[in-house]
């Protein structure tokens, strides 16, 4: 069964260095998502993308974030300069049907900011 | 804003007890509802869904139902087994201005099951 991949499954960075995690969403599908969640606390939006441009994004996704699709395959999130608090588990999801709206989540990168 | 409440964790049963774990939300408009599950060490997996009131949404044994008068969406299994220890997320789908969805999520609850 088709799956989405993240890579990689845990990032140590210092604060204030950039960061790219990576993500391979399910072949035909055309929406791609990121999500966050902070250690005990919900998971949240960042960022949707469509025909390679941003569709939605969260008031979380501030300029620091910045989403791409450098290929056909990989979606990334790179955080420019990554504080303490940018420290959770990040999941990116695709989906096929505009509205539908069933994501398909990958296994989550984590990311923890020293 | 949208909002998902569930009960917090963790729940600790028995095999083959019964499950519920309470879900209500707070939308406008007709959101879609959804559990999804999260075994150790893996993603978000999709459990079941529901996409209007009075829905019934099942997989697994697993199963729930759409209620827009006491806005829930509350997940049940008659009789739990120790594989499904995992945490559990109730989640709904807000249409955004342009027509694209997003999913708003509770916090997640444990479920700890013991043989």
């Amino acid at each position: 069964e088709p799956e989405v991949t993240q890579t990689p499954s845990h990032q140590v960075t210092q604060m204030g260095q950039e960061v790219i995690l990576r993500c391979v969403p399910i072949s035909n599908h055309l929406y791609f998502y990121w999500y966050r969640q902070i250690l005990g606390q919900k998971v949240e939006f960042l960022v949707s993308f469509y025909n390679n441009e941003i569709s939605e994004k969260s008031e979380i996704f501030d300029d620091q974030f910045s989403v791409e699709r450098p290929d056909g395959s990989n979606f990334t999130l790179k955080i420019r300069s990554t504080k303490l608090e940018d420290s959770a588990m990040y999941f990116c999801a695709s989906s096929e049907i505009r509205g539908e709206n069933t994501q398909y989540f990958g296994p989550g990168t984590r990311l923890t900011v020293l | 804003g949208d909002s998902v409440t569930q009960m917090e964790g963790p729940v600790t049963l028995s095999e083959e007890a019964f499950l519920t774990i309470n879900c209500t939300y707070t939308a406008t408009g007709y959101p879609s509802l959804f559990w999804y599950v999260q075994y150790p060490g893996e993603g978000l997996q999709l459990l079941l869904k529901a996409t209007k009131a009075d829905d019934k949404g099942s997989n697994k044994g697993f199963e729930a139902t759409y209620r827009k008068e006491t806005t829930s969406f509350h997940l049940e299994k008659g009789s739990v087994q120790v594989s499904d220890s995992a945490v559990y997320f109730c989640a709904l789908s807000t249409s955004m201005n342009s027509g694209y969805s997003t999913l708003t999520f509770g916090k997640g609850t444990m479920l700890l099951v013991s043989p």
